[in-house]
């Protein structure tokens, strides 16, 4: 079945540091890929979303690309802020389940000065 | 409000007793959606929505869990008979027409 591979966490970097944060998928198709953040406290946001290969998504300074060939959608920012601490998942959207998100295991970010 | 609404935000509940948590999804969202995320183990989806079609329950971790959707629209997700394992928080979302989905900010379960 459809699933979503992400690195785990802690990840704590300093601020203005780059970001990246890996996630690999396995499903059938061509699946939607998207990228959601967990603030302390508060619910889930959509942050970027891709459609389709070679789509790059891009929000807040966040950017990811649908790879079809590595089967990736990496999370990227090239200077994070003590703001961007949260928890990050990535998702895929398949063709089952009424279009339900199958989400890796988050990845916790902490961001400090 | 514009977003998706849960109630309660937090619920601390006897074991064995039954809890009903509520969602109220975006006005004219026909899709709607419940997982649950526990410590350590990401988002588990749950029940799905769709307008009047019969839900797909395949999520659903036993028997002492249900939901219904009343009007399309107002989604209640009961379980009965609380067990300490059922302690997660309780996210439900729904999809717009541009098939983006929301979430609420969740129902934080915690049975003692």
């Amino acid at each position: 079945g459809d699933s979503v591979t992400q690195m785990e966490g802690p990840v704590t970097l300093s601020e203005e540091a780059f970001l990246t944060i890996n996630c690999t998928y396995t499903a059938t198709g061509y699946p939607s890929l998207f990228w959601y953040v967990q603030y302390p406290g508060e619910g889930l946001q959509l942050l970027l979303k891709a459609t389709k290969a070679d789509d790059k998504g891009s929000n807040k300074g966040f950017e990811a690309t649908y790879r079809k060939e590595t089967t990736s959608f990496h999370l990227e920012k090239g200077s994070v802020q003590v703001s961007d601490s949260a928890v990050y998942f990535c998702a895929l959207r398949g063709f089952n389940s009424g279009y339900a998100l199958n989400f890796g295991k988050g990845t916790s970010l902490l961001v400090t000065p | 409000g514009a977003g998706v609404s849960q109630s309660p935000s937090n619920k601390v509940t006897e074991k064995g007793k039954d809890v009903e948590l509520r969602c109220d999804p975006i006005s004219g969202h026909t899709a709607l959606y419940w997982y649950r995320q526990s410590l350590g183990q990401g988002l588990e989806f749950l029940i799905y929505f769709q307008g009047n079609s019969a839900p797909d329950k395949s999520g659903l971790p036993s028997d002492r869990f249900s939901a219904e959707r009343t009007g399309g629209s107002v989604s209640t997700l009961t379980i009965q008979r609380t067990q300490q394992e059922d302690s997660a928080v309780y996210l439900c979302a729904s999809r717009s027409e541009g098939n983006t989905i929301y979430f609420g900010e969740g129902s934080w379960l915690t049975v003692v």
